[in-house]
């Protein structure tokens, strides 16, 4: 099992450049979320995707779309690529079945993709 | 809304020191708590996790205890190892469906 696999590990764009950052999880799970982690701010959920078919806005996802294109993918699209996205970001799944509270689902995250807009 | 504060980092240690990062955190409900680390080049991994209050987490020799009296969960290991080193988050989560992260402490253990 690879677990949740990313790519690209890194990007560089320049300014309104659009791109789709791809990730792939094969361990079933229905939940899958996209983080983006900056310095001093640990991490924030950008989108998040319950379950095949559905998608909901996180924290911060202003500048950013999302595709859950089957129980396995969830990819993360920026139209156009503004400095302020410079950032790293994880893709991270969870859950064979629906959280229960107390009877939490372990989020298992990717490797990153270290983005850098210009 | 909900929040996690934890210790700033850096922190630096010899090796078998006693580690301690604090970690408070404010929220509606009654969330579950975690520990994630992430070493370097690496994504998060959980570390350990407590669901109720007075629960203690546990893995690799860390602990943490879950306080709903003084909203805490810090996070302890009685003898840290260089492989120890690594960056810590703290989080919490209220039964929506996504974790809030504390900013983070690296740790770095010096042999």
């Amino acid at each position: 099992n690879a677990g949740v696999t990313q790519t690209p590990k890194f990007q560089v764009l320049k300014t309104g450049q659009s791109m789709t950052l791809q990730c792939a999880q094969d361990m079933n799970h229905n939940s899958m979320y996209w983080y983006r982690q900056d310095p001093g701010m640990g991490l924030r959920l950008i989108y998040y995707s319950a379950s095949e078919g559905t998608t909901d806005k996180g924290e911060v996802p202003n500048g950013y779309n999302v595709s859950r294109l089957n129980k396995r993918e969830f990819s993360l699209r920026l139209e156009s690529a503004a400095p302020s996205q410079t950032s790293v970001y994880f893709c991270a799944s969870s859950g064979r079945g629906p959280d229960i509270v107390g009877v939490e689902n372990e989020q298992f995250f990717g490797p990153g993709t270290r983005l850098t807009v210009l | 809304g909900d929040s996690v504060t934890q210790m700033e980092g850096p922190v630096t240690l010899s090796e078998e020191a006693f580690l301690t990062i604090n970690c408070t955190y404010t929220a509606t409900g009654y969330p579950s708590l975690f520990w994630y680390v992430q070493y370097p080049g690496e994504g998060l991994q959980l570390l350990l996790k407590a669901t109720k209050a007075d629960d203690k987490g546990s893995n690799k020799g860390f602990e943490a205890t879950y306080r709903k009296e003084t909203t805490s969960f810090h996070l302890e290991k009685g003898s840290v190892q260089v492989s120890d080193s690594a960056v810590y988050f703290c989080a919490l989560k209220t039964g929506a469906n996504n974790l809030f992260f504390g900013t983070g402490t690296r740790l770095t253990v010096i042999p």
